[in-house]
């Protein structure tokens, strides 16, 4: 079957760095997606990886490991206004999206 | 117009009442998606759009869910019959295979509470 996991919930302090983990078992593979939601908002879209390695983009990283089935998002400097929930997905053969459940990101002063 | 809009943003409704939930996706692009988000949990596909058609409908909790897509734009999700545990946002996203990659865009949900 089909499978994505992720951390339920994370704490970090203002400034720190986080990484979340992110395992996939999917039909195919074509690449990994993150996204940030806040509450009571809809998903927003943070990065995409289809190739192995470490992609950059600002105070956000996403990392790919294909062999491994592996990817993690980290944030840098973090900020409270990053507090939401980060969802890992991977896009299937099909092209279709299987979602992880999402890491709720709790922030600390 | 510039992203994904659904309407209504909000109903409430009786059990045992049928809803229509509308979206309307980024102009051009060419697949569509439903989505269903309970309180606290991740989403729950429901089912997808390639223009007009409906490959996969896997993801259809019963028989009282069904949705439509005409003129490859405008989609309509129904729930007949409501039920208290239907109550979720139901969210819509767009994307096109037409980019190198499928990012999916999504609306701003409508949050469905059945009585």
């Amino acid at each position: 079957g089909q499978n994505i996991d992720q951390p339920t919930e994370m704490t970090a302090t203002e400034g720190a760095i986080v990484q979340i983990n992110c395992t996939y078992q999917t039909s195919g593979f074509n690449g990994l997606f993150w996204y940030q939601q806040h509450a009571g908002e809809a998903p927003t879209f943070l990065s995409y990886n289809v190739l192995d390695g470490l992609e950059e983009k600002g105070r956000f990283s996403s990392f790919l490991s294909r062999s491994k089935g592996y990817s993690y998002l980290l944030l840098k400097e973090l900020q409270m206004k990053d507090s939401a929930s980060y969802l890992c997905a991977a896009l299937d053969s099909n092209y279709q999206l299987i979602w992880g459940a999402g890491t709720k990101l709790i922030i600390k002063p | 117009g510039a992203g994904v809009s659904q309407s209504p943003s909000n109903k409430v409704t009786e059990k045992g009442k049928d809803v229509e939930l509308r979206c309307d996706p980024i102009s051009g692009h060419t697949a569509l998606y439903w989505y269903r988000q309970s309180l606290g949990q991740g989403l729950e596909f429901l089912i997808y759009f390639q223009g007009n058609s409906a490959p996969d409908k896997s993801g259809l909790p019963s028989d009282r869910f069904s949705a439509e897509r005409t003129g490859g734009s405008v989609s309509t999700l129904t729930i007949q019959r409501t039920q208290q545990e239907d109550s979720a946002v139901y969210l819509c996203a767009s994307s096109s295979r037409l980019a190198g990659y499928e990012t999916q865009y999504f609306g701003p949900g409508t949050r469905l509470l059945v009585l």
